[in-house]
């Protein structure tokens, strides 16, 4: 069975930094790229950043695009995504979703999410 | 980039009526459209990719259809279990843009 498993998330001041992990079992991590998607209270999916299978290739939505930083370690079956110079507007779930598999595919599993808040 | 637009925003309907829920991107996707459900308190779970392949496990009620820059994803008999917030994503390349959901409710 498929699992991913967020964690990291918490109370953060504006400025701040937080490092968000996501646990994998149940399938060949090394073998799929991944991403993270969050989600605003109340508010709809935003995709967030992708990783290619070997963490070669990466790409960030524009609205954190040199504030955070995706990563993996194949080895672990872990993903990472490193946040800094957080915001209010960061404030969210955040998801990490497994792709489908076999070239450019849509989200087939995903995690339970992991609350971050930024506030003072 | 290109934008995803969906309509209508939300929606009321009876159970057991046919619903349908519009995708628009800005530009040709070719066939990279993805469709999730996500009920209420709960995380998103793929419906339907390729525009028209349901997911493993996905009801025969939920169908999509579409090319290029017009999809639709339709309910043919709507049932309690289907109230949720739907949405429709492109998955071609990056950003993997998603439309703001369309909140379906019963009547």
């Amino acid at each position: 069975e498929v699992q991913l498993v967020e964690s990291g998330g918490g109370l953060v001041q504006p400025g701040g930094s937080l490092r968000l992990s996501c646990a994998a079992s149940g399938f060949t991590f090394s073998s799929y790229e991944m991403n993270w998607v969050r989600q605003a209270p109340g508010k709809g999916l935003e995709w967030v950043s992708y990783i290619n299978s070997v963490g070669r290739i990466t790409y960030y939505a524009d609205s954190v695009k040199g504030r955070f930083t995706i990563s993996r370690d194949n080895a672990e079956n872990s993903l990472y995504l490193q946040m800094n110079s957080l915001r209010g507007e960061d404030t969210a779930v955040y998801y990490c979703a497994k792709d489908r598999g076999g070239g450019a595919t849509p989200f087939d599993y995903w995690g339970q999410g992991t609350l971050v808040t930024v506030s003072s | 980039d290109i934008q995803m637009t969906q309509s209508p925003s939300s929606l009321s309907a009876s159970v057991g009526d046919r619903v349908t829920i519009t995708c628009r991107a800005s530009q040709d996707i070719y066939n990279y459209l993805a469709w999730y459900q996500q009920k209420p308190g709960k995380v998103p779970k793929l419906l339907i990719y390729a525009v028209s392949t349901l997911q493993s496990g996905v009801p025969s009620r939920f169908s999509g259809s579409g090319s290029a820059t017009d999809f639709t994803l339709t309910i043919s008999s709507l049932q309690p279990e289907d109230v949720a917030t739907y949405y429709c994503q492109k998955y071609n390349s990056a950003p993997r843009t998603f439309g703001q959901g369309t909140k379906v409710e019963i009547k």
